[in-house]
């Protein structure tokens, strides 16, 4: 059984930079498309984006500027930074799999992070 | 078109069926996908592939499309049905990914 699990702080300072780390267990990480996704309290959910396990990236266009995300494949891990934060960035942020086929399906979350920014 | 569009509430009978749907251009190209997210718990995939079920997920809910829209259906609809679901997809390009508004059911 495939398990996912974010972490990183909880609490980032406005203007600063949002970082969190997805560690895959259970499964592999080749093959397949690593998401991040956020939903702000009492909100829908928001693709962020996502990394394919050789590397290549893609991004919610609205957030482009400001994510990078990586990926380890030696350590199963996949990350996010997310520059520049403002209030409106407090969100939970949950990692996620995509499944085979890249139709959007996502078969995998991680129970979710809350990230509040705040001074 | 990037956008998936889901009405924002729908409420059904405790053992009636219920039709839940999602718009939007991408679904000519992709397949939705629905999950079913409960108070403070991470989404649950429940229909992928616009009818296939995960193993785990009862057979009261069952999906279906034509065109641009897509539909998620609860037969027999349980009182452990009250959550939000939503629908996404890949956007029109294929490079990204969507996601619906969401729609909060309420079973009364």
């Amino acid at each position: 059984q495939v398990q996912l699990q974010e972490s990183g702080p909880g609490l980032v300072k406005p203007s600063e930079t949002l970082s969190l780390t997805c560690t895959v267990s259970g499964g592999s990480i080749s093959g397949y498309y690593w998401s991040w996704i956020r939903q702000p309290p009492g909100k829908g959910l928001e693709w962020i984006g996502y990394i394919y396990y050789s590397g290549s990236t893609n991004c919610n266009p609205s957030l482009k500027s400001r994510v990078s995300i990586l990926i380890d494949t030696s350590k199963s891990q996949f990350s996010l930074k997310l520059s520049s934060v403002t209030a409106a960035d407090t969100a939970v942020y949950y990692c996620a799999r995509e499944g085979r086929g890249a139709t959007g399906q996502i078969d995998y979350w991680g129970q979710g992070t809350l990230v509040t920014v705040s001074s | 078109s990037s956008e998936l569009t889901q009405d924002p509430a729908v409420s059904v009978a405790l053992g009636q069926t219920v039709r839940i749907t999602c718009q939007g251009d991408s679904l000519r190209n992709f397949y939705a996908s629905w999950y079913q997210q409960k108070p403070g718990q991470a989404p649950v995939l429940v229909i992928y592939d616009k009818n296939n079920r995960p193993s785990g997920i009862p057979d009261r809910f069952s999906g279906s499309s034509s065109g641009t829209t897509a539909s998620l259906t609860i037969t027999g609809s349980q009182a452990e049905d009250e959550a939000d679901y939503y629908c996404n997809s890949r956007d029109s390009s294929g490079n990204h990914v969507v996601f619906g508004g969401g729609t909060k059911l309420t079973v009364l």
